[in-house]
This record gives structure tokens, sequence and C-alpha cells, in this order.
């Protein structure tokens, strides 16, 4: 199926335990983002990456690490996971260019998100 | 103070009422405002996209731009049921690729 999909859905895990989210797009989209979503907080971005094998910080990026070494896989691991980092994931995309010329309007498309519990 | 401000709700409201969803910003940099609709245990997806200070309508749906105010909105006309969601606001800068998101706000139309 063509967009962008998560897995697992939902994880229960233990605190210590390292944990992969993955996430996969089909558009080939340049950029790819990770959040996650805590009541009176929204969305907080967490890392994002502009290309293949290039990552960058978010607001958020203590605790996890990313990677992407293929454009369209961008995996978001917890080494050590806590407690505080139960929470709801989401992983976006986007493309800032078509036909090799930046687009003014480029709009960030969702994954359905991960449900991750840390006990 | 966060850069994006966002009554979280809940806001509860009859069919066929007009809703008016608001952020605040500080950042004078912002170019590029967005609404974004959630539904329970869903992704968010757009709903609205604009540049710059203005209004855009679409549908029941018109989002404004006060930029002078740094102060967005977005409003609901003959709401339905079916608008029932958490609405984000959401905004970057000329070039930016990340977006600062409001808190969201939770939004129920009650037949």
């Amino acid at each position: 199926d063509a967009g962008i999909t998560q897995s697992p859905r939902y994880k229960i895990t233990e605190t210590g335990r390292q944990v992969t989210l993955m996430c996969h797009q089909t558009w080939s989209h340049s950029y790819m983002f990770w959040y996650r979503q805590d009541l009176g907080h929204g969305l907080r971005l967490i890392y994002y990456s502009a290309a293949a094998d290039i990552t960058d910080k978010g607001e958020v990026p203590d605790g996890y690490v990313v990677s992407r070494s293929k454009t369209e896989n961008f995996p978001l691991t917890l080494e050590s996971a806590t407690r505080s980092q139960t929470s709801v994931y989401f992983c976006a995309s986007s493309e800032i260019l078509a036909g090799g010329r930046i687009l003014a309007k480029n709009i960030q498309y969702f994954g359905a998100g991960t449900r991750l519990s840390v006990l | 103070q966060k850069e994006v401000e966002q009554d979280p709700g809940p806001l509860s409201v009859p069919e066929g009422a007009i809703v008016s969803l608001n952020c605040t910003y500080s950042n004078s940099a912002f170019q590029y405002f967005m609404w974004y609709r959630q539904y329970s245990r869903k992704g968010p997806e757009l709903l609205m996209y604009t540049y710059s200070s203005g209004n855009k309508e679409d549908g029941r749906f018109t989002a404004q731009v006060d930029k002078s105010s740094k102060y967005i909105s977005l409003f609901i006309r003959d709401s339905q049921p079916s608008d029932s969601a958490t609405y984000l606001c959401a905004m970057r800068g000329q070039g930016a690729q990340k977006l600062v998101f409001g808190q969201g706000t939770r939004l129920t139309i009650n037949p």
C-alpha cells in the first residue's frame, strides 16, 4: 500500500529495554520526522532527517537514536526505555522539491502512530 | 513560554454551531500556517494551509491569519458530529522544514 506506515501499532515494554519503532514511506520523500504526542504538550519533534544518512535533533532528542540508511525507512530506537517515554509516537514525511524546484507549499504526511507503554 | 499557544479545551458544542479555534504565536518569522485534524487513534491530517496574512475558505472551513497580532483562527460553519476531533495548529518559517505545533484543541460536536 502506498503511504506512510508505522509498526508496531502498539507496544508494551519494560524499563531498561531497547525498543525500535519502524517507519516506512513509499513516496520517496526527502524529509522524515519523528514526533511524540503527550497530553498538554501536543506534538513535539524528536528527530528529523533531510535525506539518507542526514539526521538532526529536534526539541526532545534525549534517550532516542535514529538512523536513515535508506530514503524510505526511518527507525526510531529507545536505547534504554524509561517510563517518561510512554507516549504516542508519530512518523511523518514531506517533500520540498518537485521538478527540481523548491515547493512553496510542502505538507507533512503522518503515519497512524505507535502507542508505546513503558512499565 | 511556548512558541505556539493553543487552548487545549475540551470544547463541546451542539451540531450546527459555528466553532472558532485559535492559536497565538511569538515567532515573527513564521510565514506558513496550517491546521491539522486528528481523529481518535489516528495520525494528524492536513486540513487547511495558508501563507502569510489573510483568509482562506474551503467548504465549511475558514482559516484566518493575522500576522500583526500573531494570531490564527479556524472557523467551522454548520458543525457536524463528524467534525469531532482534535485540531492542531502548526506553523513554520520561510525555508524551514520543521513545524511547530500547538497543543491541540479537542472538539466534540453533539448531535
